[in-house]
């Protein structure tokens, strides 16, 4: 069964440097998404990702945050000065094929990130 | 500003116990609501999703409803095993901001 697969699955860094957390979604999906949840707390929405341009993004998803589909497989998120409050685990999905929005979104197992 | 609260936050029964999980929400102009399992350390599993439109869906032993107006679904699960202990999330897609909406999950146990 086809599935979302992230790397890496952990992530230690130190404060200020840039991070780049890798995906590779379902391949016929059309959407894309990235996710966070901090220790202990509810999954944020961060950013999705359609036609090769940002849909939507949340007020988490500043300057900081940039997503790119470099290829025809790969969805990276890019944190370019990471800060202590960027630690968490980070979840990509994507959805099904029809392009509609309301799809199922299936999500890969996390990069979790520890920043020092 | 939509909010999901889901109730209990955590719930401990016996192998064989059916039992209901609880999710609010305060918007109801929503798209969808979904249904996900979370293990520890893992990522998140698709169960059930409910168009706005439907009333419920069936998987298995599992059964979601929802009632749109009164901003509430429920997540039944029957016959538990100990294999169903998780987190359980619910999530509603939003059609204002094309976003999903997180609860903060029910900790589910199921005692041998």
């Amino acid at each position: 069964e086809p599935e979302v697969t992230q790397t890496p699955s952990h992530q230690v860094t130190q404060m200020g440097q840039e991070v780049i957390l890798r995906c590779v979604p379902i391949s016929n999906h059309l959407y894309f998404y990235w996710y966070r949840q901090i220790l202990g707390q509810k999954v944020e929405f961060l950013v999705s990702f359609y036609n090769n341009e940002i849909s939507e993004k949340s007020e988490i998803f500043d300057d900081q945050f940039s997503v790119e589909r470099p290829d025809g497989s790969n969805f990276t998120l890019k944190i370019r000065s990471t800060k202590l409050e960027d630690s968490a685990m980070y979840f990509c999905a994507s959805s099904e094929p029809s392009g509609r929005v309301e799809e199922t979104q299936y999500f890969g197992p996390g990069t979790r990130l520890l920043v020092l | 500003k939509q909010e999901v609260t889901q109730i209990p936050a955590a719930l401990s029964v016996p192998e064989g116990e059916n039992l209901v999980l609880n999710c609010s929400f305060t918007d109801s102009a929503i798209y969808n609501l979904q249904w996900f399992r979370q293990d520890p350390g893992k990522g998140l599993t698709s169960l059930l999703l409910i168009q706005s439109s439907q009333r419920e869906q069936t998987s298995g032993r599992l059964n979601a409803s929802l009632d749109k107006s009164s901003g509430r679904s429920t997540l039944y699960i029957a016959a538990s095993q100990p294999g169903d202990s998780a987190t359980y999330l619910c999530a509603v897609y939003m059609d204002s901001n094309y976003q999903l909406i997180w609860g903060a999950g029910t900790k589910l146990i199921i005692k041998p």
